[in-house]
């Protein structure tokens, strides 16, 4: 079974101070994470992505998420917050035994205090 | 390179009526995900299609159904709405599906009275 577990439904950090959103995941094979962000009425758009290469992974915008097998976690973090991060973020688990079949979190929404 | 392209990005519909909604995937990828994003439910998969063929499904019941065409774009069609049907409509491609990263559109939000 594939589940994932955002930890904080909601966090607050203000301008400039660094951002931890936290992921659990649960899989029964070797997974693959992501990260997205939604801004309102918009898609998703994918932040970064773990697939058994290097267990720190480097996305856009400065976020980077470090993949702990040990710990099963994939939290995500920004040295610095920008107002521009203030979102909805997803954590995702799927793997190749489970098809095409993405398992959401159920988000984390940033708010970013200037 | 274009992103994905979902229409009609709204839809307002009463209850009985049915709903095509339409998901352009980016040149090249094969694969078609749909899924509904409401505020009580959070992200739920709908269905995956791949060569015009459904390769996934999930928890939804029959009046949801979907379908692609040569050209991998995909329809999604609701029947017999009701009103717990509204919600935003996101369809996501990929190359190929497995483990490939998912690319999102904006959605469709539907809105039944």
């Amino acid at each position: 079974a594939q589940s994932v577990t955002q930890l904080d439904s909601h966090v607050s950090v203000s301008e400039g101070t660094p951002v931890l959103l936290r992921c659990n995941y649960s899989s029964s094979y070797s997974p693959s994470l992501f990260w997205y962000v939604q801004h309102p009425n918009k898609g998703l758009q994918l932040l970064l992505k773990y697939t058994s290469a290097a267990t720190l992974v480097k996305g856009i915008n400065g976020f980077e998420a470090e993949f702990k097998k040990s710990e099963t976690s994939f939290h995500l973090t920004k040295p610095s917050a920008h107002m521009s991060d203030a979102a909805e973020y997803f954590c995702v688990v799927t793997s190749g035994n489970t098809g095409n079949q993405f398992y959401f979190g159920t988000g984390t929404s940033l708010t970013v205090i200037p | 390179k274009a992103g994905v392209t979902q229409t009609p990005r709204y839809l307002i519909k009463t209850r009985g009526q049915q709903v095509t909604l339409s998901c352009s995937p980016i040149s090249g990828h094969r694969s078609v995900s749909w899924y509904q994003q409401t505020p009580g439910q959070g992200l739920q998969f709908l269905f995956e299609y791949f060569s015009e063929t459904q390769r996934n499904k999930g928890n939804f019941p029959g009046r949801f159904s979907g379908r692609q065409f040569s050209n991998s774009r995909s329809e999604m069609n609701v029947s017999t709405l009701e009103l717990g049907d509204s919600a935003l409509y996101l369809c996501a491609s990929s190359l190929a599906g497995g483990v490939q990263p998912q690319h999102f559109g904006d959605g469709t939000r539907l809105s039944i009275l």
